[in-house]
């Protein structure tokens, strides 16, 4: 199975701040990677497909960049309602796997 | 709109089986797969495995394979999981999430393993 390793495991920001996460594949996914946000009781939301598409609907704050084994989820502008936890995913292979989230919260 | 409405809560003792259900709207059912993944309390998400709505064909997590069963009833939009021999460590949110973009999610189902 391929493994995902998010980074860092959490972090606090505060609003207004550029907000970086890292993930890396334990081998090549090309880019079959998304990005999934997730708050507290509620299902997972998909914000980037496919490594850089932006979901419909998602703002254009998030972003999403890289190739093969390294990825990155930037939010330019972090917002009051982005304080959540992201998550990884490879759809390279079966299973698709999940990187273990990391935690945005307040500052 | 695209809906996935999953059952109720659950709450099962030890060795017992759950059937959990997610009804689809809003799209052809039958046009893409639909995913299982679960959540332990205060964990990360674990991919259960996946059923192809068309064909029935359907392919486990190595970690389920021999407890649980995916089926669905295209009559009614309808993807079923079924997990058998339940532990205590099954305790999780279960959810059902749609295709290969898994860019639709149903709202969860807290199945409870207790005694």
């Amino acid at each position: 199975d391929i493994q995902m390793t998010q980074s860092p495991s959490s972090l606090s920001a505060s609003v207004g701040d550029r907000v970086t996460i890292t993930c890396r594949a334990s081998q090549s996914i090309s880019t079959y990677l998304s990005w999934f946000q997730q708050k507290p009781g509620k299902a997972p939301k998909l914000l980037i497909y496919a490594a850089s598409n932006l979901q419909r609907g998602v703002p254009s704050r998030f972003s999403g960049s890289g190739s093969g084994t390294d990825f990155t989820l930037t939010i330019s502008t972090l917002q009051p309602e982005d304080f959540a936890t992201y998550y990884c995913q490879q759809s390279y292979s079966t299973p698709p796997t999940f990187g273990q989230g990391v935690r945005v919260d307040i500052k | 709109q695209v809906q996935l409405v999953q059952s109720g809560a659950e709450v099962k003792k030890p060795g017992a089986s759950v059937k959990v259900s997610c009804k689809a709207s809003g799209y052809t059912f039958t046009g893409d797969y639909m995913h299982w993944v679960r959540q332990a309390p205060g964990q990360g998400l674990e991919w259960v495995g996946w059923i192809n709505t068309k064909s029935g064909d359907t392919i486990y997590s190595r970690r389920y394979q021999g407890r649980v069963t995916m089926t669905r009833d295209t009559s009614i939009s309808t993807v079923y999981m079924e997990l058998n021999s339940l532990r205590f460590d099954d305790t999780a949110v279960y959810y059902c999430a749609r295709g290969g973009l898994s860019d639709y999610w149903g709202q969860g189902t807290l199945v409870t393993v207790s005694s």
